[in-house]
């Protein structure tokens, strides 16, 4: 079990760019989640994956974001014509799942991403 | 959007003493998880206890569940300067969402 990793850990793009991250969760996994976190606040969810199925999208994700999770192993998530208020700590977790039922969540060390 | 509600959202003990933070929620829970952050190793998992359960313990943790006051509380005994660390609970709604809901966590800083 080598963890939840993330690529890259630190991105530097100038607003307009578009910019991709990669997330591998632990392998046996079925579920995958994207949040969104800023200073001083909790862990803002953006999507989440059972398997190949992007299951839920939160409502506050412009169309501009996009995640995918090809083959349930790795994710990525897009984010299009980036803004100044996109800067923020994007977290990849992955964990088990059932119906209905959620099991704790395993953290990637994210992503920071710079809007200049 | 935000569910749990921790109290405090700063706490500053010595080393050695206990730290309580607790978590209050707007709806019914399949189960309750409390993360702890810190630069160092990013959000990990604490504990995870069900709406059927009422205390659970981990080590040094002690988790109690009220689901008819809709709170939680997180217990540190014996605290430690490696405790300093952000502290979420994060609820899982009963109903059909499979994700967790956060709160905006307590700080807490234990100083040596």
């Amino acid at each position: 079990d080598t963890g939840v990793s993330q690529d890259p850990r630190h991105k530097i793009t100038k607003r307009g760019q578009n910019v991709t991250f990669r997330c591998d969760p632990i392998s046996e996994h079925n579920r995958l989640y994207w949040y969104r976190q800023t200073l001083g606040q909790g862990p803002e969810f953006l999507t989440y994956f059972q398997n190949e199925a992007q299951l839920e999208k939160s409502r506050l994700l412009s169309d501009r974001f996009s995640a995918e999770r090809p083959k349930g192993s790795f994710s990525t998530l897009e984010i299009q014509r980036t803004e100044q208020g996109d800067s923020a700590m994007y977290l990849c977790a992955s964990s088990l799942g059932s119906s209905g039922y959620s099991y704790e969540q395993y953290f990637g060390p994210g992503t920071r991403l710079t809007v200049t | 959007s935000q569910q749990g509600e921790e109290d405090p959202q700063a706490l500053s003990i010595q080393e050695g003493e206990n730290a309580t933070m607790n978590c209050s929620y707007k709806t019914s829970i399949n189960n309750l998880q409390w993360y702890r952050q810190n630069s160092g190793r990013g959000l990990v998992h604490l504990i995870l206890i069900r709406s059927n359960e009422r205390e659970k313990h981990s080590g040094r943790l002690r988790v109690t569940l009220d689901t008819s006051k809709k709170s939680s509380s997180l217990l540190i005994t014996a605290s430690r300067a490696a405790d300093t660390a952000s502290y979420f609970c994060a609820t899982d709604n009963a109903g059909n969402n499979r994700k967790l809901i956060w709160g905006l966590g307590t700080s807490l800083a234990v100083n040596p």
